[in-house]
């Protein structure tokens, strides 16, 4: 059964530092991933997605994620977090029918 | 980007009572939307899709005759708790579908709180 395991409940960072947010899945094929932004008040935003070729893909607002295969996962980063960036992070895989199934989320802190 | 609203953001109702949820696209026609159930610090979780003009589709688990969802038009979709009780309370979002295969739009959410 396909499912998304984000480890991390909440995470908190200064200002100006890296970031790096874990996403492991489950599925039988060839995933199709995703992350989310939900900010309060917001729908949930598209950070990016990968669905085939380069495993690096490059998302909105400088954010990044690698896909990783052997480790089944999908790790989100960014170089630099802004305290613009505190909000609730999904990770996601696509299933039949155009649905996706979503991990529990990690909260982001962002002190400056 | 595509916009979806909701209506209302927040809701409280009495047990027992029925409310009505609007999910809109405002600038695309959306043939698919879907509606999700979120708990505090957990997932999303799919409770139905529908597709303008035909009944929806329940995941397992969500009762059918409690969530009524009407999908009326391209742009409208609505999400009717009937008979609600507290447990009924929750965060529920809509999003909708352009038609290409993932990309779904979001509502903002609304909060549902039944007393």
């Amino acid at each position: 059964a396909q499912s998304v395991t984000q480890p991390d409940i909440h995470i908190t960072v200064s200002e100006g530092a890296s970031l790096e947010l874990r996403c492991n899945y489950s599925y039988g094929a060839t995933p199709y991933l995703f992350w989310y932004v939900q900010s309060p008040g917001q729908g949930l935003q598209l950070l990016l997605k990968y669905f085939s070729g380069d495993t690096l893909v490059q998302g909105i607002k400088g954010f990044e994620a690698e896909f990783k295969r052997s480790q089944s996962s999908f790790n989100l980063r960014k170089p630099s977090v802004h305290w613009s960036d505190a909000a609730e992070y999904f990770c996601a895989v696509g299933a039949s029918g155009n649905q996706f199934y979503f991990g529990t989320g990690t909260s982001l802190t962002v002190i400056p | 980007g595509a916009v979806v609203s909701q209506h209302p953001s927040r809701v409280i109702c009495k047990s027992g009572t029925s409310v009505k949820i609007e999910c809109r696209s405002l600038d695309f026609q959306a043939t698919t939307m879907f509606w999700y159930r979120q708990f505090p610090k957990q997932s999303l979780m799919l409770m139905a899709t529908s597709n303008e003009g035909s009944k929806a589709t329940y995941e397992q688990g969500v009762e059918k005759d409690k969530f009524l969802i009407n999908h009326a038009s391209l742009t409208l979709s609505t999400l009717t708790v009937t008979s609600a009780h507290p447990e009924d309370s929750s965060f529920y979002i809509c999003s909708a579908g352009s038609g290409r295969r993932y990309e779904q739009y979001f509502g903002p959410g609304t909060r549902l709180t039944v007393t």
